[in-house]
């Protein structure tokens, strides 16, 4: 069984400050994406990372693809409280498949 | 384009009625997943359709639950009967992609259902 696990599993920091957020697994995916949840809403596609090694930004985002595309970071710069939510990343399906494997997700409070 | 619909917002129904949650995915798509998002589980797939087929049911968790798409621009995920353990939120999503891979999926906003 495919697993994405995610680190850490809550975070709380003050404005301004930088974070990382890992996405791990033990298996290879052929591409992998971030979104971002909001409360009361669905997640919402941030970046898809398909070759091992990319890196992708998106303002004061920076994903990185590892080189064996087995996991995934997302750096965020001087956060703000805009940036709170639950960020989840899911893994490609496996070939044949069509599920989607979703991590166990970081909730992010960014505080004024 | 409107997104995903989803309706209702919410649902508060009691143990052993029957529940329905319809989707309307975004025009063009041929993809089409329910999933259902708990804090203890995450987001787990239930069933995923693509041109109004279902191909993967394997996380319909049980025989009371059952989805149709009788159109490319409809879908209905239905509970019967109901249990507590059901209470979580139903998240429809949609797809340009028509088969496996790494296509981008376009979420709803969600059905928030608390069975009592």
């Amino acid at each position: 069984t495919q697993l994405l696990e995610q680190s850490p599993q809550f975070l709380s920091i003050q404005e301004g400050e930088n974070l990382t957020v890992y996405c791990n697994s033990s298996s290879v995916f052929s591409s992998l994406q971030w979104y971002r949840q909001e409360p009361g809403e669905g997640p919402v596609l941030l970046v898809t990372v398909v070759t091992g090694g990319e890196v992708k930004k998106l303002k004061r985002l920076t994903f990185q693809f590892g080189d064996a595309r087995k996991d995934s970071s997302l750096h965020i710069t001087a956060a703000q409280p805009g940036d709170t939510g639950l960020y989840l990343c899911a893994g490609a399906p496996p070939p044949g498949t069509y599920k989607y494997i979703f991590g166990t997700g970081t909730r992010l409070k960014v505080l004024a | 384009d409107a997104g995903v619909i989803q309706s209702p917002r919410h649902e508060v129904t009691e143990m052993g009625q029957e529940v329905t949650l319809r989707c309307k995915p975004i025009s063009g798509h041929n993809s089409l997943f329910w999933y259902r998002q708990t804090m203890m589980r995450g987001l787990e797939l239930l069933i995923y359709f693509n041109n109004n087929v279902p191909i993967d049911d394997s996380g319909m968790p049980e025989d009371r639950f059952s989805a149709k798409m009788p159109n490319a621009s409809f879908s209905t995920l239905k509970i019967q009967p109901s249990e507590p353990r059901d209470s979580a939120v139903y998240f429809c999503a949609s797809s340009p992609g028509g088969g496996p891979g790494g296509n981008e999926q376009y979420f709803g906003p969600g059905t928030r259902l608390t069975v009592t």
